[in-house]
Parts: structure tokens; sequence; C-alpha cells
């Protein structure tokens, strides 16, 4: 069976603290995706990142680094230098490889707030 | 561009009602799928489908039906409304190949009292 899991429920920062949001999933799955999404206090689900199994790489986007650890089955999330519009729910989700978007497995969300 | 439109985005029903959330893609995704959200439990799928004429079962499927005649469209009908069915509803869309994320609606705040 397929899980993720995201520990942290809720996190309060400071402005320009550095803030890191865990996930870590389960799957049997040799080749799977795993995601994350953001979603704003207005509700809607923005795309954050995709990253396949086979691909280790950490990546940097901006303010944002995603660290993806096969060995612990660990894909945490680190917002530098935190904004008050960073504030939002966030969802880390998987996917097996012949479903990849259209099956996602999400997480129960980290509501990141960021005070000024 | 549209991308992924559902509709209403807001409802109210009396138990037993029964009704259809409306879901349309522009993109010619072959995925699509349907999931709630509930607080501290995240977005679970309820149905999804790999292109007209098939569908199957996600993890929260009961009291919904879909169906999906066309690629653009994948409605949700709640077929006898339940006060447990109160959620927000995500359509979803995603290609098969290439850059597989998932898009979504605006989402359907649904309230059943």
């Amino acid at each position: 069976a397929q899980k993720v899991t995201q520990a942290q429920t809720e996190i309060s920062v400071v402005e320009k603290e550095d803030v890191t949001l865990d996930c870590v999933y389960e799957t049997r799955d040799t080749t799977y995706y795993l995601f994350w999404y953001k979603q704003p206090p207005s509700g809607e689900l923005v795309f954050l990142i995709r990253r396949n199994s086979f691909d280790e790489q950490n990546e940097i986007s901006g303010r944002y680094s995603w660290n993806f650890q096969k060995s612990t089955s660990s894909f945490n999330f680190t917002i530098t230098a935190s904004q008050v519009v960073d504030s939002a729910v966030y969802f880390c989700a998987l996917s097996g490889f012949y479903n990849q978007g259209g099956k996602l497995i999400f997480g129960q969300g980290t509501e990141l707030s960021v005070k000024p | 561009n549209a991308g992924v439109t559902q509709t209403p985005k807001f409802q109210v029903l009396k138990t037993g009602q029964s009704m259809t959330l409306q879901c349309a893609q522009d993109m010619n995704h072959e995925y699509m799928s349907w999931y709630r959200q509930d607080p501290g439990m995240g977005l679970r799928l309820i149905h999804y489908s790999v292109g007209a004429g098939i569908t199957d079962q996600g993890e929260v499927p009961n009291g919904y039906n879909v169906s999906r005649s066309t690629t653009e469209d994948f409605p949700l009908r709640l077929l006898s409304a339940a006060p447990s069915q109160t959620s927000v509803y995500f359509c979803a869309s995603s290609a098969s190949r290439g850059n597989t994320e998932a898009f979504f609606g605006q989402g359907t705040r649904l309230t059943v009292v």
C-alpha cells in the first residue's frame, strides 16, 4: 500500500526564518513520482515540484529547495527566508509510475503560518 | 487559458438529494480525477479515469458515481447526499506523458444539511 505522512500539522515562524516541511512516504513500487502542492488561503492547489524516483538530486528554485532521500523515504521541502506570502497549507503527494499525476496519494498537509 | 473548470463553486444540499458536480478540462489530458478534502485528512481520491469510457474507484468511492463519455468532461454524481459528504471537492487532470503534474480546478464547497 502507498502512504504519505506529513507529521507536522502546523508550523508557525517569523518572517525571514528558514523552515523545513517534512514528508515521509511508503511504497512498494520501484518507480514512482513525488509532488509538492501549495494551497494558499484562497483555496486553489498550486503545483510546486515533481520528482521521479530515479532522480535523487536536490533541487533549488529561488527560496524553495527540496531534499529527496530514497534511503529514508523522505522528500522534504525547505523555504529559505520565509515571507508572509508563503503562509499556506502544503501537501506532499505520491503516485505510481503508470498513473503519475492521475492517481495521487496525499499527505495530511502542513499548515505554515509566517508572521511579520 | 481555462485549464480545469469546476461548477458550481458552492452548493448546499438537503440529505437525500442528488446532484452532479461538473468538471471540464481543455488541455486534452487523458487522466482525470476527483478528490475530496476534509480537515486533517489531506485530499483523498474518490474516482479517476485514464481515458474516455474508462473509470475506476479510488480510496473513498461509496456514494459517488462517475462516467467519462468525452476526454473533456468528468462529472461526479452524488446519488443520495449524506452529511458525511460535506466537503470540498477538487477535480484534476493530467497528461499521461511528459509533464504529468495534476492541474486542479478551483474546488466545490458542498454542504449537506
